[in-house]
């Protein structure tokens, strides 16, 4: 079993509109959990990066958040747009990398 | 200018072949990384270097050895190429290892194909 699960698998959203990510970890201890944004054919770009002991990080239209006593991380993307349409990786980092399998979101016109 | 680049970024080669992809970057990080993305899309790391010494080894088979002649450049050595190593590979840099908050930042990938 991983130790990053993320779901859902694949998500379709109308342009415009907002949406939810979810990323649950088993790793611990850990040193930062990352959100990445993948578009096909290319390599991952690192939207945020959050210590055990943060709550929140921003980047412009995209939010996340962690809670460590459960072991929950979501990234929240607001007024979503077509270039949104891409893969989602969270990672938990330690010593090494844990990636989950991603989730893949296609915003729809 | 590209901030992390490598070479090729198609590669298709024969079964016992050896092959090596190319790594470099110019953002003066001190360390540099190799993933392995498979046909399910999911990445894992195999390699990081810092500053020229070997950090992280995950179980990757000793057919795969990283050759770091300066920081800024890391290359990959697959020898004996076999049908699983077909892959997408991608070579990434930070400042800092993976247990800081130093931004990753990815280059575009290799694609092998082991036929």
């Amino acid at each position: 079993k991983n130790q990053v699960e993320q779901s859902p698998q694949s998500l379709i959203i109308l342009e415009g509109k907002n949406c939810t990510l979810q990323c649950n970890y088993t790793v611990s201890p850990f040193s930062n959990l990352r959100w990445y944004k993948q578009d096909t054919g290319r390599g991952p770009v690192s939207l945020t990066i959050m210590t055990f002991s943060e709550n929140t990080k921003s980047n412009g239209r995209y939010t996340a958040t962690l809670d460590a006593d459960t072991k929950q991380s979501s990234l929240h993307i607001t007024a979503s747009q077509l270039s949104d349409s891409a893969s989602y990786i969270c990672v938990v980092a330690n010593n090494d990398m844990r990636f989950g399998a991603g989730t893949r979101l296609t915003v729809k016109p | 200018d590209t901030a992390v680049s490598q070479t090729p970024k198609y590669l298709v080669t024969q079964m016992g072949n050896d092959k090596s992809i190319k790594c470099e970057q110019n953002l003066g990080h001190d360390t540099m990384y190799w993933y392995k993305q498979d046909s399910k899309k999911f990445l894992k790391i195999m390699f990081s270097y810092n500053n020229k010494e070997l950090i992280i080894n995950e179980t990757v088979p000793n057919r795969f050895s990283p050759k770091s002649p300066d920081k800024a450049h890391l290359n990959l050595h697959i020898n004996s190429l076999e049908l699983g190593d077909s892959a997408v590979y991608f070579c990434a840099s930070s400042q800092a290892g993976v247990s800081s908050t130093d931004t990753q930042y990815f280059g575009p990938g290799t694609r092998l194909t082991v036929l």
